[in-house]
Order: C-alpha cells, then sequence, then structure tokens
C-alpha cells in the first residue's frame, strides 16, 4: 500500500513568486492535514481536511496561504506571494479515522526554500 | 512560554544503554501524548500513544506520562544504532483533536 505522497520533494523559489504543493494522501483516508516546520522551530499544525471539507484551519499563518482538497482526493496548499520566513518542510498527513495520534500517517514532506 | 518543552540535544550513548527522553508541557488541558520517531529527511513515525497517566510498554520502548508534574518520558532499552533519530513528544486535548502539538525534537544517536 502506498504511503502519504508529497510533490514536490524540493523547491527553491524567490520571494514573490508562487508554489503549489501537492499532497496524496493514502487511499481511503478521509482526514488529511497539513503541517510544517519552518527553521529552528516545531512541527506546527496548519489545516485538517475531513473529506473535501475544512475541519480546522487554525493553524494557517495568513491569506497567502490556501489549501484545497477538491474531490476528497488529493489535497494542494498554494503560497502566493511566498516570502522568506515561509522557508520550512511542509508535510501532509493523512488518517482514516480521527483519533489522534492513533494512525496518523505523515509524508516525507515538501522542503521549501525562499530566496 | 512554548505549551511542550523538549530538551534538543543531540544526545549520544553507547550501544546497549538505556536511553531516557523527556518532554514538560504546560497546558493540563492535554490527555493524549505520543512519541514520534523522525529518520533524516522522512516524516515523523508514530512509535507510541497514550492516554492519560501512566506507563505503556512496546517492546524496547516505555512510555511513561505523569500528569501532575506535567512530565512524559520515553525510554528505549537496549539501545540500537537504528534507533538514531530525533524523536518528538507530541500531545492533544481530545482523541478527535485535528491539531497536535509537538516538541521540537531531541537528536539521538546510538554509538556502535
Amino acid at each position: 500500500e502506498a504511503g502519504v505522497t508529497q510533490f514536490p520533494s524540493h523547491s527553491v523559489i524567490e520571494k514573490g513568486q508562487t508554489v503549489t504543493l501537492r499532497c496524496d494522501p493514502i487511499s481511503g483516508h478521509d482526514n488529511l492535514y497539513w503541517y510544517r516546520r519552518v527553521m529552528g522551530k516545531e512541527i506546527k499544525f496548519l489545516l485538517h481536511f475531513v473529506k473535501e471539507s475544512k475541519q480546522d484551519e487554525s493553524g494557517m499563518p495568513n491569506n497567502r496561504f490556501l489549501a484545497e482538497r477538491t474531490g476528497g482526493t488529493y489535497s494542494t496548499l498554494k503560497v502566493q506571494p511566498a516570502e522568506l520566513e515561509d522557508s520550512g518542510v511542509y508535510f501532509c498527513a493523512s488518517s482514516q479515522d480521527i483519533s489522534s495520534g492513533n494512525t496518523i500517517y505523515f509524508g516525507e514532506g515538501s522542503w521549501l526554500t525562499v530566496v | 512560554q512554548k505549551e511542550v518543552e523538549q530538551d534538543p540535544g543531540p544526545l549520544s550513548v553507547p550501544e546497549g544503554a538505556i536511553v531516557s527522553l523527556n518532554c514538560t508541557y504546560s497546558n493540563s488541558a492535554f490527555q493524549y501524548f505520543m512519541w514520534y520517531r523522525q529518520y533524516s529527511r522522512k516524516g515523523p513515525e508514530l512509535l507510541m500513544y497514550t492516554y492519560s497517566s501512566g506507563n505503556k510498554e512496546d517492546g524496547r520502548f516505555t512510555a511513561q506520562v505523569d500528569k501532575s508534574s506535567k512530565y512524559i518520558s520515553l525510554f528505549i532499552r537496549d539501545s540500537q544504532p537504528s534507533d538514531s533519530a530525533t524523536y518528538l513528544c507530541a500531545m492533544t486535548w481530545y482523541s478527535s483533536a485535528s491539531k497536535i502539538i509537538f516538541g521540537s525534537g531531541t537528536r539521538l544517536s546510538i554509538r556502535p
């Protein structure tokens, strides 16, 4: 069974440009999460989808970040325009049930560098 | 003040040693506690998941929660070089919570 897949694995963009990160969750997982770790900080929650609906987006830092999950399958996270402080690793995770921590599977992350 | 404090290390121990990793937290509402292992350039992988106070054992790993002290620990017995990784404590308020709060992680190295 394929795990959580993220694309691209690495991205280097200039400040002001747009980047779109994609996440393919494990097949059949209704719950999809985005987390990120910026340099020197902890991994922090961004948002949670249940199917195509945003269950909790309290961690989204500002309106330069837009997450979508059309059709309840894969998800995209767009950063527009990117700023230097957006550099870090963006993790996607998915779970079948909503019991926190019990069955959440993380992808390998998308490493974003904004220069 | 951070909600979860974790010593970043690095921690280096010889193979076979018992390793103790710890976190403290400030929010007494946390009920569910987790330990994740993260290898370099990989995503976090759930190791242990516990609810409330007490001990939970899984093979060479033991997770301990002391809610009265707001302190959690992970013990690794008979440590192996393959245990070298970053260990992240994490916690949340209830089982269906969307958000997990992570510690900053402790880098562990097991010397052969």
